[in-house]
Order: C-alpha cells, then structure tokens, then sequence
C-alpha cells in the first residue's frame, strides 16, 4: 500500500497569512493526488485534482504543486472560512488519504 | 444537481453485519465509480474500497479483506457497502463518494454513522 504523510499535522495562522501543507508518497503516485477540505461535521469538499487542477467552484486562492511523491497545498491570503482540516489522497494505486492537517487560527 | 443521500445512523452489536445504501441522483449513474470512505470518530479519513457502476468490478484495502461487500443496483441507481463481523473500532462515520474522471472524489453522501456497542 502506498502511505502519504502530511505536515504538519497543526497549523496556526492568521488572516491574510499564506500558508502551505506538504504531503509525502511512499512511492511515486505521479500526478494522481487531489486535497480537500473538512469542517466539522460536514463531508468533505474536493479542492485540487491531479496535483494542481483546481475544482470548478474552488476560490483561486487555492493552489497545488509537486508530482512523483512530494506535493503542496497553498492557500494565499488565509480567510476566515479556510480554517479547516486539509487532506491529501492519492489515486495512483488504489486510494489512501494523508493524516491531516488542522489550519487553526493563531 | 449531483445527490448522494445516504440511509440513517445504525447501532449494532459486536459481530453484527451492517449494510448502508447510497442512493445517487442527478448523473450518469454508469459513467462514474462509487468509493466508499470512513471516518472514525475524531480521527483522519480512510479509503474502504471502490466499486465500479459498469460491470461490479470492486477494489478494497487490504485491512477490510473478507469484510466488505460493495454492490449496486443500477435500476435504482444506488449503491450499497457491507461491512460483517463488526468490532467497536468500526465505530465510524460511513461515506459514499462519486468519483471524477480518473479516481478523485468529487461528490460526498451526507454519512452515515455507524456505531458498534454491546
């Protein structure tokens, strides 16, 4: 099974700050990698698919890079409504989610 | 729009078998797989396995060899996860997702919680 690790696994930032969440592949899962966002008590949402695609409907200030086994998840100027936990999931070969990380407010 | 509306929270027993439906709407049943997510309670998400609405071709992780069956009924365009031989460390919530083209999730059931107690 392929294993992602994300850091870190907490964040504190404030509004406005750009903040950026790394997610590590045991092995290479090329581009097959999208992130998404949950709040409390909801499902969570699609934000970036195949690495840096954006979801239509996704603010701009969203953004991923990276390919093989390093990946980031960017958001410019934090908002108040981005605070959330971020995950990242490979589809490479099967599917495995990364840990999380939870962006707090500071 | 896209709907996956879920069926209601259970509470079983240890060793029990539980069944959750996933009834989608508002797209090409056929066209897209269905995935099946958990969530235990305060914990990160989890991949269960996947099941194609084409032919009933279904992939699973390892750790749920044996206990999982996913089906779906295409005349009713709804999909079904089984989990048997439950411990208390099912306790979770229970999601289906539709996938986009290529395996990304892009929509999500509502979830369904599943509680395993004596």
């Amino acid at each position: 099974d392929i294993q992602m690790t994300q850091s870190p696994s907490t964040l504190s930032a404030s509004v406005g700050d750009r903040v950026s969440i790394t997610c590590r592949a045991s092995q290479t899962v090329t581009t097959w990698l999208a992130w998404y966002q949950q709040k409390p008590g909801r499902a969570p949402n699609l934000l970036i698919y195949r690495a840096s695609y954006l979801e239509s409907g996704v603010p701009s200030r969203f953004s991923g890079s990276g390919s093989g086994t390093e990946f980031t998840l960017t958001i410019d100027s934090l908002q108040a409504e981005d605070f959330a936990t971020y995950y990242c999931q490979q589809y490479s070969s099967y599917s495995t989610f990364g840990g999380g990380t939870k962006v707090e407010i500071k | 729009q896209v709907q996956l509306l879920q069926s209601g929270d259970e509470v079983k027993r240890p060793g029990a078998s539980v069944k959750v439906s996933c009834k989608t709407s508002g797209y090409t049943f056929s066209s897209y797989g269905i995935n099946w997510v958990r969530q235990a309670p305060g914990q990160g998400l989890e991949w269960m396995g996947w099941i194609s609405t084409v032919n009933g071709n279904t992939n699973h992780a390892q750790k749920f060899q044996g206990r999982v069956t996913l089906t779906t009924d295409t005349s009713t365009t709804t999909a079904y996860m089984e989990l048997s031989s439950l411990r208390s460390d099912d306790t979770a919530l229970y999601f289906c997702t539709k996938e986009g083209l290529g395996g990304h999730l892009t929509d999500w059931g509502q979830g369904t919680l599943v509680t395993v107690s004596s």
